[in-house]
């Protein structure tokens, strides 16, 4: 298994365009989610989803979108980047959405980073 | 806003055990601890969980106290590769939605030193 893939690794953005970061998967997990992290700060969660189909808003969600038509993917999409959107972003996901395992953790992709000029 | 209290950082000698401490005492009775580390700008890694007793792996060992609002990490070990941030979190084991997200805080960033 490849586990949690992300791309790019690196992006510079000007101010106003817009991406989408991707995220995968190949273990089959319902539960995926987003996360930036800023310099000497934790990670907060930027948007989740519980499967296919299903998306919710976490702690900071503005100025990003999802969508979750498939498994495996979930990218994440700044439609009109700005500064403040320059941070490390990371994709987790794990087995089950209802966390009823004996083991139930979040395995995380290599992260992307972005900077916005 | 995390649920949990830890020192901002902590040095330990190679070999030596570390001992990272967190305090969760708003902490409820569905509630697990669990640890993940980042190492350098890496994604962050899972290391343990527990609910009341203490939990033992091939990575570390977590004892958590009878009243459950404090727990500690200890990595009995350490080496210059254990050198991360550590994040204690607490988190519903159960859950439906936002309850299973992980809240981060600023973790411990733990400083193995030869």
């Amino acid at each position: 298994n490849a586990g949690v893939t992300q791309t790019p690794k690196f992006q510079v953005l000007k101010t106003g365009q817009s991406m989408t970061l991707q995220c995968a998967q190949d273990m089959n997990h319902e539960y995926m989610s987003w996360y930036r992290q800023d310099p000497g700060m934790g990670l907060r969660l930027i948007h989740y989803s519980v499967g296919a189909g299903i998306t919710d808003q976490g702690e900071v969600p503005n100025g990003y979108n999802v969508s979750r038509s498939t498994t495996e993917d979930f990218p994440l999409r700044l439609l009109s980047a700005a500064p403040s959107q320059t941070s490390v972003y990371f994709c987790a996901s794990s087995y089950s959405k209802w966390g009823a395992r004996a083991q139930e953790t979040q395995y995380f992709g290599p992260g992307t980073r972005l900077l916005v000029l | 806003d995390a649920k949990t209290t830890q020192p901002p950082s902590m040095d330990c000698a190679e070999g030596r055990a570390a001992n990272l401490p967190c305090n969760h005492s708003t902490i409820s009775g569905n509630e697990y601890v669990y640890w993940y580390r980042q190492i350098h700008s890496q994604g962050p890694q899972y290391i343990i969980h527990g609910l009341k007793n203490n939990e033992t792996n091939e990575m570390a060992s977590l004892i958590i106290t009878e009243d459950r609002k404090s727990s500690t990490l200890i990595l009995p070990h350490a080496t210059l590769r254990d050198t991360a941030v550590y994040y204690c979190i607490v988190r519903v084991q159960n859950y439906g939605g936002s309850q299973g997200n992980l809240i981060f805080g600023k973790g411990t960033k733990l400083s193995v030193k030869p």
